[in-house]
């Protein structure tokens, strides 16, 4: 089955300590879109990629970067993760069609910092 | 900054009532309407989804939404809930403009009893 894959499930990282998150999908889209997602609230979208131009959110912190190799994979890079990233990561992907832009989303990373 | 409202976060009911989730957005242009469900475990799959039209959309599982412009309003229904509905809901909005990006409201937890 086409589908968003997100690895790993879980990540603990220690305060400070560089952390990479991944996502990579078979569906063929070329939009994907990284998301933070804290206890109880919304999904708040970090960035996107347009194929390979990367577009990032006006309050995305610094400390996220993103790299997209090539379709099917992305990166959610954190520099230095603070006790504050702690949160759910969701990687979605889209066609980029009028009339199609119902995105599709991978389980989700959960990050703990320590 | 465009917002979207979900009224609640908790609700309990018994199977076979009736559920109306409600979420309003604050976006006064065209705009696409999107209800997903997390349940336990597992990732945000779509329901249903407006783009244009019949203002009533019938989505998967027997939920249906009903888009009203002039209430800003796009709230979630299904006559007779089941055990297996027990999940939580998010409803999303995309500019009907611009790149495709969604905002998200902060999702409805819902727990049906049998």
């Amino acid at each position: 089955d086409a589908m968003v894959i997100q690895n790993p499930r879980y990540q603990v990282t220690q305060f400070g300590k560089p952390v990479t998150l991944s996502c990579s999908q078979t569906l063929n889209h070329n939009v994907m879109y990284w998301y933070q997602q804290k206890s109880s609230q919304a999904p708040k979208l970090l960035f996107h990629y347009y194929d390979k131009d990367f577009n990032n959110e006006a309050d995305t912190p610094d400390n996220f970067q993103s790299r997209r190799p090539n379709t099917s994979f992305c990166f959610l890079d954190i520099r230095s993760p603070g006790l504050g990233d702690a949160a759910m990561y969701l990687c979605a992907t889209s066609p980029d069609r009028v009339g199609q832009e119902t995105q599709y989303f991978g389980p989700g990373t959960r990050l703990l910092v320590l | 900054a465009q917002s979207v409202s979900q009224h609640n976060h908790h609700v309990i009911l018994s199977e076979a009532a009736s559920l109306e989730l409600g979420c309003n957005y604050s976006y006064g242009g065209t705009v696409n309407l999107f209800w997903y469900v997390q349940y336990p475990g597992q990732h945000l799959q779509l329901l249903l989804k407006y783009f244009s039209g019949d203002p009533l959309v019938k989505g998967i599982k027997g939920f249906e939404a009903e888009f009203i412009k002039s209430k800003f309003s796009f709230n979630l229904r299904k006559p007779s809930v089941q055990w297996s509905d027990t999940a939580e809901y998010f409803c999303a909005v995309k500019e009907g403009s611009g790149y495709n990006k969604l905002i998200f409201g902060a999702g409805t937890r819902l727990a049906v009893h049998p």
